[in-house]
């Protein structure tokens, strides 16, 4: 049992080039999310997927693209990336309808802009 | 909007020491609750919740936090500090009613000295 899994752990990118972050969970969860870490900042939503085949905006979407491949995947598009989008990329996952929605994390992406 | 204030960035305890992380969120009806720990290099992982009931949580490493109503405030303490405790803390709410999202606090660095 894995748990949340993400990559990949490091990477580097050019102003301009894109990228796909990936995340599976094994854990039947139905909801999965995308947020970003910055320092002073804590994490922030970018996107959130309730079930499969849906997905919603959240604080920080500018810039991103998610797709919720099946139950288990959802990842993490950047079409062109920018500076500003240099950050530890967390992806969690939650069991839908057992409040209090308690959210597994993934290991990180440290993606850096140059 | 909903919001979380983790009252210092920084703080630090001597070995043995109390420890006291302050969390205060906005919200005129009780959120879920949340605190999640975060060790160098590692995804989040839960310390506690609080959903209904006892305002007294504990919760795994020997912390503990206390739901206070009337003071909007969710403080985390534990009453011995050990090195191993060295790490970064979240607090964090799901507010109502609102599918699961949650919003995090800026973090607090906790530090412990020998």
């Amino acid at each position: 049992n894995a748990g949340v899994t993400q990559t990949p752990k490091f990477q580097v990118l050019k102003t301009g080039q894109s990228m796909t972050l990936q995340c599976a969970q094994d854990m039947n969860h139905n909801s999965m999310y995308w947020y970003r870490q910055d320092p002073g900042m804590g994490l922030r939503l970018i996107y959130y997927s309730a079930s499969e085949g849906t997905t919603d905006k959240g604080e920080v979407p500018n810039g991103y693209n998610v797709s919720r491949l099946n139950k288990r995947e959802f990842s993490l598009r950047l079409e062109s990336a920018a500076p500003s989008q240099t950050s530890v990329y967390f992806c969690a996952s939650s069991a839908e309808g057992a409040a209090p929605y308690e959210q597994y994390f993934g290991p990180g992406t440290r993606l850096t802009v140059t | 909007a909903q919001s979380v204030t983790q009252l210092g960035s920084h703080v630090s305890v001597s070995e043995g020491a109390l420890v006291l992380l302050r969390c205060n969120y906005s919200s005129s009806v009780p959120p879920y609750l949340f605190w999640y720990v975060q060790y160098p290099n590692q995804g989040l992982q839960l310390l506690l919740k609080y959903t209904t009931g006892a305002t007294l949580v504990k919760g795994i490493n020997g912390f503990e936090a206390e739901f206070k109503k009337s003071e909007t405030s969710f403080h985390l303490t534990k009453p011995s500090a050990h090195m191993s405790d060295a790490a970064e803390y979240f607090c964090a709410v799901s507010p109502y009613n609102q599918g699961g999202k949650l919003i995090f606090g800026q973090g607090t660095e906790l530090s412990v000295k020998p």
